[in-house]
């Protein structure tokens, strides 16, 4: 089965509003998690590596005013998409480390700003 | 820098045609992994194998096949006798360093469609 967890799966908005992404690592600890973007037709692009306890690692041209990620336990990372624009209508995945075992990644979530 | 290439865009084969899916990567590290993974329609990322930059042994699943090249750079993936169900995109990915558990960087995919 899953073992990690993303919701909602899909959200649609209006232009500057915030959403938020929840990603949970159903039956183990994760104190790094990591959040990728897909644009439809393309690759994986990693947005940041998120920290238990710290502040995330944000790849270069990501903007972390922008995508709020925040890491309070070892089981839930959140990522806020704030003021969100119809440019940031994507498909947003996280994974999470599960030790002796490949990355896990959530069902992505579908964003849609209008 | 670590970088993975996927040359091939778009594939189409009739069903039970064999097919290879080409997957070349840089990395400065001597220590790294390499994945692969089916993106089906629906989204979701399934994760297919994970092979160390140690460990150039080809392996076999069923109908599926890689071939690990470290003199060329090379990860190739290979379906068997194709089938509709095997239509998805594929990501060629890369992690440096000594586990498998830092961040993973994707290929840029293969779209393979299997026609009936």
């Amino acid at each position: 089965g899953a073992v990690v967890s993303q919701h909602p799966s899909w959200v649609i908005c209006k232009s500057g509003t915030s959403v938020k992404i929840e990603c949970r690592s159903l039956d183990f600890q994760a104190t790094t998690m990591f959040w990728y973007r897909q644009f439809p037709k393309q690759s994986l692009m990693l947005m940041a590596t998120s920290n238990e306890g710290s502040k995330a690692t944000y790849e270069q041209g990501v903007e972390k005013d922008k995508f709020l990620i925040n890491h309070a336990s070892l089981t839930l990372s959140t990522l806020t998409v704030t003021s969100a624009h119809p440019e940031d209508s994507s498909f947003y995945i996280c994974s999470a480390r599960r030790p002796n075992s490949p990355l896990h990644f959530g069902n992505g979530t579908r964003l849609t700003v209008t | 820098a670590q970088k993975v290439t996927q040359a091939q865009t778009e594939i189409s084969v009739v069903e039970k045609e064999d097919v290879t899916l080409d997957c070349v990567y840089e990395t400065r590290d001597t220590t790294y992994y390499l994945f692969w993974y089916k993106q089906p329609p629906s989204g979701e990322l399934v994760f297919l194998i994970r092979r160390n930059s140690f460990d150039e042994q080809n392996e076999i699943s069923g109908r599926y096949s890689w071939n690990f090249q470290k003199s060329t750079s090379s990860f190739n993936f290979t379906i068997t006798a194709s089938q509709v169900v095997d239509s998805a995109v594929y990501f060629c990915a890369l992690s440096e360093g000594e586990t498998s558990y830092d961040k993973v960087i994707f290929g840029p995919g293969t779209s393979l469609s299997v026609i009936p």
